[in-house]
């Protein structure tokens, strides 16, 4: 595609439980990062995924976080038993190898009530 | 471990103004330094990055010289536009895992015409 798209854009949900959250890479970017952005603060590197190397999941806050991605292609970012604090802008980007420009997605703007 | 402290905002700025924003980091080793840009309703851009001391990245009109004695990466634009209101965010990655960014906290530029 053109660019970085991630879905939903926006997601509302109750404390406790879980969501997920979509993010389609630029074809051919072997690269893939999330990363939060809670308010006021900059960004929070989250993880890592290049190629079929083991991901780097070194930024994960908590075990209620998990990512996986199929290939070289679509990433889901899965947060187990929201909670407040997990409020944010989650971002992801892509780029063509480690060490490349990044692209970001528009993020998604998680809101835990 | 690594840190980015930039310029708190708002800058509210009137068209054709000078423009300078901050940016100091503490890092290991040998740090790539970038400047990311938000506008509004957007995901984040690569401005301009610098990969070694007395660098100067540049683009649109902004530049960003790499400072290593005083560890600063100020960004600066000689006339601003209306056009560049946006979010601006100073970067780094370093060490052993270059593609991990840290990232400062954001200043908001508004312009007027």
């Amino acid at each position: 595609g053109a660019g970085v798209s991630q879905s939903p854009s926006n997601k509302v949900t109750e404390k406790g439980k879980d969501v997920e959250l979509r993010c389609d890479p630029i074809s051919g970017h072997t690269a893939l990062y999330w990363y939060r952005q809670r308010l006021g603060q900059g960004l929070e590197f989250l993880i890592y995924f290049q190629g079929n190397s083991a991901p780097d999941k070194s930024g994960l806050p908590s075990d209620r976080f998990s990512a996986e991605r199929t290939g070289e292609s679509v990433s889901t970012l899965t947060i187990q038993r929201t909670q407040q604090e997990d409020s944010a802008v989650y971002l992801c980007a892509s780029s063509f190898g480690a060490e490349e420009t990044q692209y970001f997605g528009p993020g998604t703007r998680l809101l835990v009530l | 471990g690594n840190s980015v402290t930039q310029m708190e905002g708002p800058v509210t700025l009137s068209e054709e103004a000078f423009l300078t924003i901050n940016c100091t980091y503490t890092a290991t080793g040998y740090p790539s330094l970038f400047w990311y840009v938000q506008y509004p309703g957007e995901g984040l851009q690569l401005l301009l990055k610098a990969t070694k001391a007395d660098d100067k990245g540049s683009n649109k009109g902004f530049e960003a010289t790499y400072r290593k004695e005083t560890t600063s990466f100020h960004l600066e634009k000689g006339s601003v536009q209306v056009s560049d209101s946006a979010v601006y965010f100073c970067a780094l990655s370093s060490g052993g895992s270059n593609y991990k960014l840290t990232f400062g906290k954001g200043t908001l530029l508004t312009v007027n015409p």
